[in-house]
């Protein structure tokens, strides 16, 4: 089955500074990758969505971008990082059955 | 656009009873339905899941329920345990790799 790993698990950042968290998945090829965010005691928004190396769809506009630079490496940046950045970011891909998805760990930003 | 509607948005319960989280959803076609339970600080774990030609399925205390018709499907958690609290999620899927969710429940089970 596959894992999906990221980091780092936290960040404290100030405002105005770059970003880039990383995930990468073990245990599957080709998969669907996704960046979410999720506010303190709120819903999943999803960021972005990677069907294939190079290919990214943005959800929402925002100050985030995403890259997908190999098969099961998905990284999400900002040049200049804004206070409402701050949340818990979680990254997800399709299992081997391809409706399912499966979440890492996440990584919580606090922008100051 | 597609929604999926959850309810309660908290339910607290006491040890012992049962817990039921409601989903509605708006795309007809969607043919499959997770459910997922996140613990804080922690990513979402998928706990059980239902497809579109099922109307119920069961593992150990949890069941997940669906009626197509009504485009309804709900969680039930049996004999709840302090360790059943969290955040649960429902989600929808329409055969394709976007999944819609719902908002999340917070379950509190007092002991």
């Amino acid at each position: 089955s596959q894992t999906i790993h990221q980091w780092p698990a936290t960040l404290v950042q100030p405002v105005g500074s770059p970003l880039s968290l990383e995930c990468t998945v073990e245990g599957t090829s080709n998969p669907n990758l996704y960046w979410y965010r999720q506010a303190a005691g709120r819903g999943l928004q999803l960021l972005f969505y990677s069907v294939g190396i190079g290919q990214i769809s943005s959800e929402v506009p925002q100050n985030l971008s995403a890259s997908r630079p190999q098969d099961r490496q998905f990284i999400l940046s900002s040049k200049k990082l804004l206070l409402s950045d701050s949340g818990f970011y979680l990254c997800a891909c399709h299992g081997p059955i391809a409706e399912t998805q499966y979440f890492g760990p996440g990584t919580r930003l606090l922008v100051l | 656009g597609e929604n999926v509607e959850q309810h309660p948005s908290t339910l607290s319960v006491q040890e012992g009873d049962s817990a039921v989280i409601k989903c509605t959803y708006s795309d007809s076609a969607s043919n499959y339905f997770p459910w997922y339970k996140q613990e804080l600080g922690k990513g979402p774990q998928l706990i059980i899941d239902i497809r579109s030609n099922v109307g119920e399925k069961k593992d150990q205390r949890i069941a997940v329920t669906l009626n197509k018709t009504a485009k309804h499907f709900s969680l039930h958690i049996t004999e709840t345990q302090p360790e059943d609290s969290a955040v649960y999620f429902c989600a929808a899927i329409t055969g394709g790799f976007k999944t819609i969710f719902g908002a999340g429940t917070r379950l509190f089970v007092k002991a």
